[in-house]
């Protein structure tokens, strides 16, 4: 699986976009980017994937860069419910199995 | 549905005492996963069930078993706790074909 990069914590003020970043730059192929969010101690929550498009759902934005080796996850208008630390994870699925490997992640805190 | 469950809530144990972290699921999924999470860290595959009847070691399996009973259950087992299994687990599952991994609230363990 590929590694992926994280900064260790970012601030946003309630409202404004909260733009995370992450580094994946020996992303294979076959390698979805998936976003997770685990907040306070709570099992992590799923919120977005994507192989190279851009992608959007009712909770964030994904963008990928043309060369997959980077990718950005925005939060369009956050709210104190979105501090959380976000994972960015690289993975595939071979026969049924889904090897989803949790770095440290990215803390957010969101600022009245 | 009740989603994703796991028993018990928390747990303390001595040295040495064996007991079993329960999983169920009612979405009819067919992978299932055991992972732990210490502090400050992400999460760590135990081990994973990629369907019914076969299981698989992931990143840290020693000191540990799984059964998967059915397909809704998914166990793990300390057969012999040391401190250094203190942890908060997490079960997760994962319909066929799903790129999503669903997780259970987490079982607290302390092991003295």
């Amino acid at each position: 699986d590929a590694k992926t990069t994280q900064p260790p914590s970012m601030d946003c003020a309630e409202g404004r976009a909260a733009n995370l970043p992450c580094n994946h730059s020996t992303i294979s192929g076959n390698e979805y980017v998936y976003w997770y969010r685990q907040i306070h101690s709570q099992g992590p929550q799923y919120i977005i994937h994507g192989l190279k498009n851009n992608e959007t759902n009712e909770m964030a934005s994904l963008i990928i860069t043309e060369d997959r080796k980077s990718s950005t996850l925005i939060l369009p208008h956050a709210t104190l419910r979105d501090t959380a630390v976000y994972y960015c994870i690289a993975a595939s699925i071979s026969g049924g199995y889904q090897k989803v490997t949790f770095g440290t992640g990215t803390k957010l805190q969101v600022i009245p | 549905n009740a989603g994703v469950t796991q028993t018990p809530k928390f747990q303390v144990l001595k040295t040495g005492q064996s007991m079993t972290l329960q999983c169920a699921q009612d979405m009819n999924h067919n992978s299932m996963y055991w992972y732990r999470q210490d502090p400050g860290m992400g999460l760590r595959l135990i081990y994973y069930s990629a369907s019914e009847g076969t299981t698989d070691k992931g990143e840290v399996p020693n000191g540990y078993n799984v059964s998967r009973l059915n397909k809704r259950e998914f166990s793990l087992r300390l057969e012999s706790a040391a401190p250094s299994q203190t942890s908060v687990y997490f079960c997760a599952s994962r319909p066929q074909g799903w790129y999503e991994q669903f997780f259970g609230p987490g079982t607290r363990l302390t092991v003295l």
